[in-house]
């Protein structure tokens, strides 16, 4: 079936340290989406991924397309508290777009 | 961010009552959704709607209704809602269905 995973559930780390979520599909994707949800919020679109490799930065975020274009992550280096939050990745599937579970992100200070 | 509004914010309702919650989207989209999300639980697709059709539901008990009268407004029709019912329900909308998604600020439905 048609299924976007992504790993870990929760994550807690120290302020400055930093954070990775990963993201599988069980099937080659178009692109790939990420979206970030603050706590109290909704989702909100951060970056769309689409080609095989492809390596994009928004300051202290790192997003990164697998080579298969079946898999992707999330780094921020250096977390600080305003990062706190759940990212969700997200890929079209049968015509439809497939959220992961999403990571929760939690940051101490 | 105002491309995607929902009203009410907040709903407290009895087992008993009949409620809707409104989405209107601003951004010339031709797909929305509605999604369920539970505390520290994923994001439940309910319902899906493209160029007012609905081309998706996901197994959501009758108790729960929607209704696109046209493409930029989505509806949710609520009747005899059950305790686990309570959660944040988010609406979105895209341009196509499997495209990038803007959502609004939900409703957060509290069934006493």
């Amino acid at each position: 079936g048609q299924q976007v995973m992504q790993i870990p559930q929760y994550q807690h780390v120290q302020e400055g340290e930093d954070f990775t979520t990963y993201c599988n599909s069980s099937t080659t994707l178009s692109n790939i989406q990420w979206y970030k949800q603050r706590p109290g919020g909704h989702p909100v679109f951060l970056i769309q991924l689409v080609k095989s490799g492809e390596v994009k930065k928004q300051k202290r975020l790192t997003f990164q397309f697998g080579e298969a274009k079946k898999n992707s992550s999330l780094h921020i280096t250096a977390t600080q508290t305003t990062d706190v939050g759940t990212y969700f990745c997200a890929g079209p599937q049968g015509g439809k777009l497939i959220f992961g579970q999403g990571t929760e992100l939690s940051v101490k200070p | 961010e105002t491309g995607v509004t929902q009203t009410p914010r907040h709903l407290v309702m009895g087992m008993t009552n009949k409620k809707s919650l409104k989405c209107e989207q601003h951004l010339g989209h031709n797909a929305m959704y509605w999604y369920k999300q539970s505390a520290k639980k994923p994001l439940e697709l309910m319902f899906v709607y493209s160029l007012e059709e609905r081309v998706e539901n996901n197994s959501v008990p009758s108790r729960f209704s929607p209704e696109c009268p046209n493409s930029s407004h989505l509806f949710l029709h609520l009747h005899t809602l059950q305790p686990e019912d309570s959660a944040l329900y988010l609406c979105a909308s895209s341009q196509r269905v499997s495209d990038t998604q803007y959502f609004g600020p939900g409703t957060r439905l509290t069934v006493l």
